[in-house]
């Protein structure tokens, strides 16, 4: 199974501040790549896929980047409702697999 | 707008079965392959389980394989997930998802979810 290390596992950031959330893959994943928001008491909603493509209705300070077996998601400026839990997803191969996450609060 | 609404969660005890159902609607469900996701509590997601759109190919993790079977009934709109020989470990938040339809298995929509307790 490929595992994805996601990091870091909670982080603190301030209105307005510029965020990086990682994830590495045990192997490369070839771009297969998704990140996802989860807010507290809800259900994922998909953010990034294919690493980059901006799901419809994101906002445009979510990005993606990476390649291989690393990969990043950017928030550039840091917004109240901003605050959830995110996690990567590959879908390289079976099993998909996901990141343990990274919980994201507003400092 | 495309709503999935899962049913049949509750408390269960080891080693018994419960069969989840998730009734889709706003979209052509027939075209569409299918899936359950989990989430342990306080846990990160995984996923459990994926149907093509006719229902002839299914696909498991380990964890779940030869336990777990997805279904679904294209006439209804409806997918379902039986599960056996239920463990302490299966307890978690069950979602119904929809693969975004790109070729490559990303979930664009999602249920609310189905609360199952295994335990005695």
């Amino acid at each position: 199974d490929i595992q994805m290390t996601q990091s870091p596992a909670s982080l603190s950031a301030s209105l307005g501040e510029t965020v990086s959330i990682e994830c590495l893959a045990s192997e490369g994943i070839s771009n297969d790549l998704a990140w996802y928001q989860q807010k507290s008491g809800k259900s994922p909603q998909l953010l990034i896929y294919a690493a980059s493509r901006l799901q419809d209705g994101v906002p445009s300070r979510f990005s993606g980047s990476g390649s291989g077996t690393r990969y990043s998601l950017k928030i550039s400026g840091m917004q109240p409702e901003d605050e959830a839990d995110y996690f990567c997803q590959q879908s390289y191969k079976y099993p998909y697999t996901f990141g343990a996450g990274t919980k994201l609060e507003l400092k | 707008e495309v709503q999935l609404v899962e049913s049949g969660g509750g408390l269960v005890q080891p080693g018994r079965s419960l069969k989840l159902s998730c009734a889709a609607s706003g979209f052509t469900f027939s075209n569409y392959y299918m899936a359950w996701v989990r989430q342990a509590p306080k846990k990160g997601l995984e996923w459990v389980a994926t149907i093509s759109t006719s229902g002839s190919r299914t696909y498991y993790p380990d964890s779940v394989k030869g336990r777990f079977t997805i279904s679904r009934d294209n006439a209804k709109s409806s997918l379902y997930l039986q599960m056996n020989s239920l463990k302490s470990e299966d307890t978690a938040t069950y979602y119904c998802a929809r693969p975004k339809p790109i070729g490559t298995t990303v979930f664009d929509y999602w249920g609310q979810g189905v609360m199952v307790t295994v335990s005695s």
